[in-house]
């Protein structure tokens, strides 16, 4: 199983700051990886995809890069509406055993 | 507008057996693959199950193999999870999620609860 590791378990930051959060994966997966965003009682939404391709709808200041086995996630000025969880997945095997990162907690400092 | 709607949540016994839905609506339901993911209370994401469109070709977590069976139902637009000898683990809220590999639209989810 590809473990994937986020860093740091929770952020602290103030609205207008850039957040940058990690996922490490335990082995290479190319650039198959997609982020996630989930609110306090909502489902998660899909961010970016092909580690750095927002999703539709998503707004310019999220920003994904990385490839292989690091990857980054950029919010470059947190709004009020981005304190939530970030998610990272792999999505690299066939048959599938996707796996995801246990989560990042922007929180509001 | 394109939503999924899951059902079908609930208190049972260790041992027993839950099956949950998930309403399809607002896009061609026969063309996307399908997943479940689910979330234990405070915990991240775990993907637990894949169908295919074409063939309902079915994938599972090792974690469900053998205990649950994901099924659609094309005609009424709906995904199902047949869970069978459920555990206190696996409590949670389940999701069910469209597309292969990313999942680009998710349900609300519904809440399973296992315990005595």
């Amino acid at each position: 199983e590809i473990v994937m590791t986020q860093s740091p378990a929770t952020l602290s930051l103030s609205p207008g700051d850039r957040a940058t959060l990690s996922c490490r994966a335990s082995q290479s997966i190319g650039s198959d990886l997609a982020w996630y965003q989930q609110r306090p009682g909502q489902a998660p939404r899909l961010l970016i995809y092909g580690a750095s391709t927002r999703a539709t709808g998503v707004p310019g200041r999220f920003g994904g890069s990385g490839s292989g086995t690091e990857f980054t996630l950029t919010i470059s000025s947190l709004q009020s509406e981005d304190f939530a969880v970030y998610y990272c997945q792999q999505y690299t095997n066939w048959p599938p055993r996707w796996t995801f990162g246990q989560g990042t907690n922007v929180e509001i400092k | 507008e394109v939503q999924l709607v899951e059902s079908g949540g609930g208190l049972v016994q260790p041992g027993g057996s839950l099956r949950l839905s998930c309403a399809a609506s607002g896009f061609i339901f026969s063309s996307y693959e399908m997943n479940w993911v689910r979330q234990a209370p405070g915990k991240g994401l775990e993907w637990v199950s894949y169908v295919s469109n074409i063939d309902s070709t079915a994938h599972y977590a090792d974690s469900v193999k053998g205990r649950f069976t994901i099924t659609r139902d094309n005609a009424k637009n709906s995904l199902y999870l047949q869970m069978n000898s459920l555990r206190a683990e696996d409590t949670a809220v389940y999701y069910c999620a469209r597309d292969r590999r990313v999942f680009n639209l998710w349900g609300r989810g519904t809440l399973v609860t296992v315990s005595s």
